[in-house]
């Protein structure tokens, strides 16, 4: 019954190459997030999409492409990895576009060698 | 840049007494704060906000006060507990119903409560 859940939990690949990782919510929130927790730790929005439509892109590369099925998954895909991309990825939900209060996944740790 | 700081990486207090973690913002444009907790493993969940019409939001043990004038707000907790431990991040909006609800998050603050 977990509200926000991200497959997978751990990811490791090598550079180069594509991966995928999936989030579903099971909340009936119309917008979903995925957001960046780089080394630093810094928590930065990506993307966000509301009724499967994109809202923000905040100057994502576009190795990055989000894609929303239905307004329940927001899946991210990522082209071409980069040593750079490993990080922690963390989608979340909110009922509304503007409603603060966000609701996060586990989360995604992302290495690439 | 960052919009949004948390100087403090980390703090430890003893069991019982006061926690406070404080957050400072850049942005006179914000105007929805929150308060989120994380813990290892886990993605971050919320805890408290408060809007900038207010300068105190309290819910049980864990009280936000915010200094528009100052551009500084700070989260209370108490009494700790050993069960607080966690990262706690201080995040900010422009604005409730905005129209893209973009949170701009600090680095985070380390509560470690000790028995």
């Amino acid at each position: 019954d977990t509200a926000v859940s991200q497959t997978p939990k751990y990811l490791v690949t090598q550079m180069g190459n594509d991966k995928s990782i999936k989030c579903e919510q099971n909340l009936g929130h119309d917008t979903m997030y995925w957001y960046k927790q780089d080394s630093k730790k810094f928590l930065k929005i990506m993307f966000s999409y509301n009724n499967k439509e994109l809202i923000i892109n905040e100057t994502v590369p576009n190795r990055f492409s989000p894609k929303s099925p239905d307004k329940a998954h927001l899946n991210l895909h990522i082209n071409s990895l980069e040593l750079g991309d490993s990080a922690v990825y963390f989608c979340a939900s909110s009922q509304v576009v503007g409603d603060n209060e966000q609701f996060f996944g586990p989360g995604t740790r992302l290495t690439v060698l | 840049d960052q919009q949004v700081k948390q100087n403090s990486p980390s703090l430890s207090v003893q069991e019982g007494r006061i926690s406070i973690l404080n957050c400072d913002y850049t942005n006179s444009m914000f105007d929805y704060f929150l308060w989120y907790k994380k813990y290892p493993a886990e993605g971050p969940t919320f805890l408290i906000s408060i809007s900038s019409i207010k300068d105190k939001n309290e819910d049980g043990r864990f009280t936000v006060f915010l200094n528009k004038s100052a551009k500084h707000l700070s989260l209370h907790i108490v009494p700790s507990q050993p069960g607080d431990s966690a990262v706690y991040f201080c995040a900010a909006s422009d604005g409730y119903g905005g129209s893209q609800g973009n949170l701009i998050f600090g680095k985070g603050t380390k509560l470690s409560v000790k028995p």
